[in-house]
């Protein structure tokens, strides 16, 4: 029934080590994202994928890696975690994308990451 | 540049009508969303104006003016359950740029 869902909605480790965070959606959309919510609830776009071909990459720091087996699926691999990556990360699709931005992206629960 | 300004916070009663503005600078502006945060969760879709002028959806109601750059979210007969986040997002280009939000607190 769920339509975007993201694993794990907890996860805290410890400063360098490397983790991964899922995404799956089965709404059939074409293009998937990746956003940070930091502890101000400022909600910041990270990368945008469409049909598995990345479309937005923001400046983020090369330590985070998306990748995209399959249109359906977006996953987020960060490596060497650093302090200020604590954050909720939050995974979106929606159906094109390419429109002009202007499709209904819908949210996945969110996964809390703590780095101690 | 990219810029969406909305208040920080807002109060209000049951019952009430609140009205939460958003001002935007944004360059390929294609519309404007509304998302509701409750804490902890993920942002749920309200509204999406395209086209200046109202889109009333049930107690909701959201209004665009392209040329000044701003939008308003209007809440009807509020609910405690209203208490939440709410996130204006321009659409420009392929992505959504969000303000910051703005916590709404309904009080009985």
């Amino acid at each position: 029934d769920t339509a975007v869902s993201q694993t794990p909605k907890y996860l805290v480790t410890q400063m360098g080590n490397d983790k991964s965070i899922k995404c799956e959606q089965n709404l059939g959309h074409d293009t998937m994202y990746w956003y940070k919510q930091d502890s101000k609830k400022f909600l910041k776009i990270m990368f945008s994928y469409n049909n598995k071909e990345l479309i937005i990459n923001e400046t983020v720091p090369n330590r985070f890696s998306p990748k995209s087996p399959d249109k359906a699926h977006l996953n987020l691999h960060i490596n060497s975690l650093e302090l200020g990556d604590s954050a909720v990360y939050f995974c979106a699709s929606s159906q094109m994308g390419l429109a002009g931005g202007t499709d209904t992206q819908y949210f996945g629960p969110g996964t809390r990451l703590t780095v101690l | 540049g990219q810029n969406i300004d909305q208040p920080t916070e807002m109060t209000a009663t049951e019952g009430a009508i609140v009205q939460i503005n958003c001002t935007y600078q944004t360059s390929g502006f294609n519309g404007l969303f509304w998302y509701q945060q409750h804490a902890g969760e993920a942002p749920t879709f309200l509204s999406y104006n395209v086209l200046d002028g109202l889109e009333e959806k049930g107690r909701f109601s959201s209004f665009l003016s392209r040329s000044k750059g701003y939008s308003y979210l209007l809440l009807k007969e509020l609910q405690m359950k209203d208490s939440a986040s709410y996130l204006c997002a321009a659409s420009a280009g392929t992505a959504l740029i969000f303000g910051k939000g703005t916590t709404l607190s309904v009080s009985s």
